[in-house]
């Protein structure tokens, strides 16, 4: 059974500062993943895709890649900004299951001016 | 630019009644997925479905559940018969083809009392 995990929980960082965000999963047969923000009370957005056959995905200052084997995916976001302030999830799919999203915990993410 | 819409935004409804939560996927999507997330908790998939049948359900969607495609453009989801647990935010995604983004809505948060 798939297992996401998003560790840390919680982090704080000053403006300007590189923020890096971690999911790891347990099985390694994923189809895709990707990597959401969500705003207090709000919708899931899509932040960036990254297929499994892929080892990193760029968009703007996100950047994200993906280590299979070690079950393990990173969203680098440069020069953080207080608009960044959310929580981030990262969620999977896999293989045999290539519609269902399993997802993290999420890190929610306070950038202070 | 196209966005995943649901109404309404938020339902209150008294336990063993039915309702019903609507979705306007984008509209040259063909995949379309129900999840929903309790507070505090992670997000969790529900159901996905295809060419107006089911792809896949969980455990969580057993027969007071069932899904809707009543014409081109609305997705719906109804729970027959509420519980107290059902009180949640529940997400419509759709999905453009095999392996793209998913797209979420804002939500519906169901208050079951």
């Amino acid at each position: 059974k798939q297992e996401v995990t998003q560790i840390p929980a919680a982090l704080s960082v000053p403006e300007g500062e590189n923020l890096v965000l971690n999911c790891s999963f347990t099985d390694s047969a994923i189809y895709n993943l990707q990597w959401f923000r969500q705003d207090p009370g709000k919708g899931l957005t899509s932040l960036l895709l990254i297929q499994s056959s892929q080892r990193e995905q760029t968009s703007g200052r996100l950047n994200a890649s993906l280590d299979k084997s070690s079950g393990r995916s990173t969203l680098y976001i440069a020069a953080s900004q207080p608009g960044d302030s959310a929580t981030y999830l990262c969620a999977v799919s896999s293989t045999d299951s290539w519609g269902k999203l399993q997802f993290g915990a999420g890190t929610q993410v306070v950038v202070t001016p | 630019e196209p966005e995943v819409t649901q109404t309404p935004s938020h339902q209150v409804t008294q336990m063993g009644q039915e309702v019903i939560l609507r979705c306007v996927p984008i509209s040259n999507h063909l995949y379309f997925y129900w999840y929903r997330q309790i507070l505090g908790q992670k997000v969790e998939f529900l159901v996905s479905f295809y060419n107006n049948e089911i792809s896949e359900k969980s455990e969580i969607f057993d027969d007071q559940f069932s899904v809707e495609r009543p014409d081109g453009s609305n997705f719906t989801l109804k729970i027959r018969s509420t519980k107290l647990e059902d009180s949640a935010m529940y997400f419509c995604a759709s999905q453009r083809d095999r392996g793209n983004e998913q797209y979420f809505g804002p939500g519906t948060r169901l208050t079951v009392t």
